[in-house]
């Protein structure tokens, strides 16, 4: 089946500085894929929609010039967190569907990325 | 405004019985409903896509109804095992490439 990679699984940071975590769609193409950030005991809020060769569309509330958001490729978006904080410490998931199937069909998730800014 | 609510933070079942979570949505028209699985510290897993048109969709041990006019979906696992301990989320999505709109999810624990 479709799988999606996201790395790093996991990362530390001090407050301050940027954290750039990379989501590919390895067997097939997705034009679009989405980004979702989940607190503890949360469900998965949409944080933006990332569509390749065009800028990202951010749900409101969600600040474009913090979580910056790259689609150069059919097969590789990626997020930047600039000048993170405590607060932005967080679960983050990448997500894509399969350009070739029925449009109505399953999103694939990455496997998260667990960011602890300190 | 628009809700999706799945009514049980948590449920304890025995093994070998059936499992019935319950999601309820609220202003949405969704074309179709998808339900995962979510285990700490992963990403979500597809496990069962049901259409707007369609009233049950089965697969192994999983069952899942859609009633459009009561605005519910029904998750049932059958001889439930440990291994079925997850939490299980609720998916929407209106039309076309939207996105995902996911409820809180439900943490199953099967106890042996």
């Amino acid at each position: 089946g479709a799988v999606v990679s996201q790395h790093p699984s996991w990362v530390i940071c001090k407050s301050g500085t940027s954290v750039k975590i990379e989501c590919r769609s390895l067997d097939f193409q997705a034009t679009t894929m989405f980004w979702y950030r989940q607190f503890p005991k949360q469900s998965l809020m949409l944080m933006a929609t990332s569509n390749e060769g065009s800028k990202a569309t951010y749900e409101q509330g969600v600040e474009k010039d913090k979580f910056l958001i790259n689609h150069a490729s059919l097969t590789l978006s990626t997020l930047t967190v600039t000048s993170a904080h405590p607060e932005d410490s967080s679960f983050y998931i990448c997500s894509a569907r399969d350009l070739l199937k029925d449009m109505n069909t399953e999103a694939f998730f990455g496997q998260g990325t667990r960011l602890t800014v300190v | 405004s628009q809700k999706i609510e799945q009514n049980s933070e948590a449920l304890n079942i025995q093994e070998g019985k059936t499992a019935t979570l319950t999601c309820n949505y609220t202003n949405y028209s969704p074309a179709y409903l998808q339900w995962y699985r979510q285990d700490p510290g992963r990403g979500p897993v597809f496990l069962l896509l049901i259409r707007e048109n369609e009233k049950e969709k089965r697969k192994e041990r999983l069952k899942v109804t859609f009633d459009t006019t009561l605005k519910q979906s029904l998750f049932h696992i059958t001889a439930s095992q440990p291994a079925d301990s997850a939490t299980y989320l609720c998916a929407l999505v209106n039309s076309g490439n939207t996105p995902l709109v996911f409820g809180k999810g439900t943490r199953l624990s099967v106890i042996a």
